[in-house]
């Protein structure tokens, strides 16, 4: 069974603070995306990476595939409120049409 | 792009009962995807409506207690049958046109 573990699980930081989130697996991925989710909503894509070694940025968010194609991360610069909500990370291997998510990152940005 | 609606949006069930959730887009897709996400939890696939065909289940979903009809492609539903607690969750509706992977808001349910 694939497994996409991200860590870390909870996070709670003050507006301004940098964090990291981390999607890892031992399978490979053809190609891998990251969600937001806030409460009371289906989740929103952020980006999608399918090259190893990609680095894509979204503002203040920077995501990197790893090489192997087995992990990712998600960089958030100076963390806002708005920035609060559920953080998922979703792969797919070749060859088939299913995302498989991972175990998602709660974080909490302080004023 | 895609925008998609679920009804109910949020019940509250006996158990024992069954719950049909619907779930409609605003374009026509091949595949619609079915998912519950447990409370504080991340998301698991359920199964994957085609139209005109029975609709795939992944493991530990079977169709007597999950039931799922797809009459056209915009359309599907998703039955929760003879619910129990553990059958609290969110139920989202996903489609995918292109790439990008679009979630309804989700219909979410509390089984006494």
């Amino acid at each position: 069974t694939q497994l996409l573990e991200q860590s870390p699980q909870f996070l709670s930081i003050q507006e301004g603070e940098n964090l990291t989130v981390y999607c890892n697996s031992s399978s490979v991925f053809s190609s891998l995306q990251w969600y937001r989710q806030e409460p009371g909503e289906g989740p929103v894509l952020l980006v999608t990476v399918v090259t190893g070694g990609e680095v894509k940025k979204l503002k203040r968010l920077t995501f990197q595939f790893g090489d192997a194609r087995k992990d990712s991360s998600l960089h958030i610069t100076a963390a806002q409120t708005g920035d609060t909500g559920l953080y998922l990370c979703a792969g797919s291997t070749s060859g088939t049409y299913k995302y498989i998510f991972g175990t998602g990152t709660r974080l909490k940005v302080l004023a | 792009s895609a925008v998609i609606s679920q009804k109910p949006s949020r019940d509250i069930c006996q158990r024992g009962t069954s719950l049909t959730i619907q779930c409609q887009v605003d374009s026509q897709v091949t595949m619609m995807f079915w998912y519950r996400q447990q409370p504080g939890q991340s998301l698991t696939l359920i199964a994957t409506a085609n139209q005109g065909s029975e609709a795939t289940y992944e493991s530990g979903f079977v169709i007597d207690k999950f039931p799922i009809s797809r009459p056209n492609l915009t359309f599907s539903t998703l039955t929760v049958s003879n619910m129990s607690p553990e059958d609290s969750s969110i139920y989202l509706c996903s489609v995918r046109p292109q790439e990008t992977q679009y979630f309804g808001p989700g219909t979410r349910l509390l089984v006494l």
